[in-house]
């Protein structure tokens, strides 16, 4: 019974390129969120998304973030035109539809490095 | 507006020391989770407990155990006889029915020296 599943584990990206970020949920699981860790510092949220909608994108930055959760396939992280400022672990969680628990399960985390 | 604060940045301790890692919340909601999770060296995070609101039992699970008390907004966590293979980054955690978000604090790094 695979756990979230995210990759690449690391991502090396230089100024200027765009990285995208996988996130496969746990299988049943329909809810998928996205946490950004800075260096240093605990999680912060980013967005959460059901299938093919966004639900809640008030901690995604306003420009060159965006993400997406299609009916087929994982979701995706994408930051375009990154910084070295993006240099962060990228954590993905999941829940199943009904989260009565409150429970989101992590993923082992995307740690993006730009140069 | 939701907050968690990890007064303690970093703590060291001999091996076989008990340690305790604070966790004071703030919240307006009356239901309402806290989680702890482990992020070791490797950079995972590690699911440890859950507790609810309503629930302000202590909680022990081997070496670990937890003390909730909502009068003090804390949810404190003690290791007892503390170990190498516990040294990493603890984070507590927050969430509220019918939020989508978990608020963690900024971290405690728990080293142990043999």
């Amino acid at each position: 019974n695979a756990g979230v599943m995210q990759n690449p584990r690391h991502l090396v990206r230089r100024r200027g390129q765009e990285a995208r970020l996988r996130c496969s949920p746990m299988k049943g699981h329909s809810h998928v969120y996205w946490y950004r860790q800075l260096p240093e510092e605990g999680l912060k949220f980013m967005v959460y998304l059901q299938k093919e909608n966004i639900i809640d994108e008030s901690g995604m930055p306003k420009e060159r973030f965006s993400a997406e959760f299609p009916k087929e396939g994982p979701s995706i992280l994408r930051i375009q035109q990154v910084v070295r400022g993006d240099s962060a672990a990228y954590f993905c969680a999941s829940s199943p539809r009904e989260n009565v628990n409150n429970i989101q399960y992590f993923g082992a985390g995307t740690r993006l490095s730009v140069l | 507006a939701q907050k968690v604060t990890q007064a303690q940045t970093e703590i060291s301790v001999v091996e076989k020391e008990d340690v305790t890692l604070d966790c004071v919340y703030e919240t307006r909601d009356t239901t309402y989770y806290l989680f702890w999770y482990k992020q070791p060296p490797s950079g995972e995070l590690v699911f440890l407990i859950r507790r609810n609101s309503f629930d302000e039992q202590n909680e022990i699970s081997g070496r670990y155990s937890w003390n909730f008390q909502k009068s003090t907004s804390s949810f404190n966590f003690t290791i007892t006889a503390s170990q190498v293979v516990d040294s990493a980054v603890y984070f507590c955690a927050l969430s509220y029915t019918g939020g989508f978000k978990t608020i963690f604090g900024a971290g405690t790094r728990l080293f142990v020296k043999a």
